[in-house]
């Protein structure tokens, strides 16, 4: 089965700044890879994902991510963040050829200070 | 198309009591889910069904029950709430063999 980690539990951050969250999975098959956001009091919605061919991946409001299959890793980036980014982000695995239902990591919440 | 709705938005219940948490979703999709979302948990799994007639176990499935009588419905029933049922559920609904999960608004839970 696989497993997913966010690494970075809280994040504060100053508009401006540059954010990176940290994602790994473990599963040594081909993986489809997503990034959720969840605005506070709203639902989770889909940021972006990865399911084949450039490993750097653009989603919306200026977010990517870059699978490193070496490093079983997805990491989020965004290089200059704005207050209504402040949101929890979720990780997600999906085994290929699996049941279609993700893995979820934890999540990271994301304060961003005006 | 309204996606995904969960009804009620919140609950109040005393422990011992039964409920159901419904869910609907209006995009002819196959799969649909059920997930309890916990402080620095993240979201775990209950429940989930590839089609109707189809149900599965999750990660935390215990005190739970669904079924899956039509494609667009999958109500999530507890059978004798308990405190530890405290949370916020969420349904997910996606396309055979496509794995982007539309959530719904989620239903925020309490048992006292």
């Amino acid at each position: 089965a696989q497993s997913v980690s966010q690494h970075n539990h809280h994040v504060i951050l100053s508009e401006a700044a540059s954010l990176e969250l940290g994602c790994n999975y473990s599963y040594g098959g081909t993986v489809n890879l997503f990034w959720y956001v969840q605005y506070p009091g709203q639902h989770l919605q889909l940021l972006l994902k990865y399911f084949s061919g450039d490993p750097l991946v653009k989603g919306i409001k200026g977010f990517e991510a870059e699978f490193i299959k070496s490093k079983f890793s997805f990491n989020l980036r965004k290089p200059s963040v704005q207050w209504s980014d402040t949101a929890e982000y979720f990780c997600a695995v999906n085994a290929e050829g699996g049941s279609y239902i993700p893995t979820f990591g934890r999540g990271t919440s994301l304060i961003v200070h005006p | 198309n309204a996606g995904v709705t969960q009804t009620p938005k919140f609950q109040v219940l005393k422990t011992g009591q039964s409920m159901t948490l419904q869910c609907a979703q209006d995009m002819n999709h196959e799969y649909m889910s059920w997930y309890r979302q916990d402080p620095g948990m993240g979201l775990r799994l209950i429940h989930y069904s590839v089609g109707a007639g189809i149900t599965d176990q999750g990660e935390v499935p215990n005190g739970y029950n669904v079924s899956r009588s039509t494609t667009e419905d999958f109500p999530l029933r507890l059978l004798s709430a308990a405190p530890s049922q405290t949370s916020v559920y969420f349904c997910a609904s996606s396309r055979l063999g496509e794995d982007e999960q539309y959530f719904g608004p989620g239903t925020r839970l309490t048992v006292t």
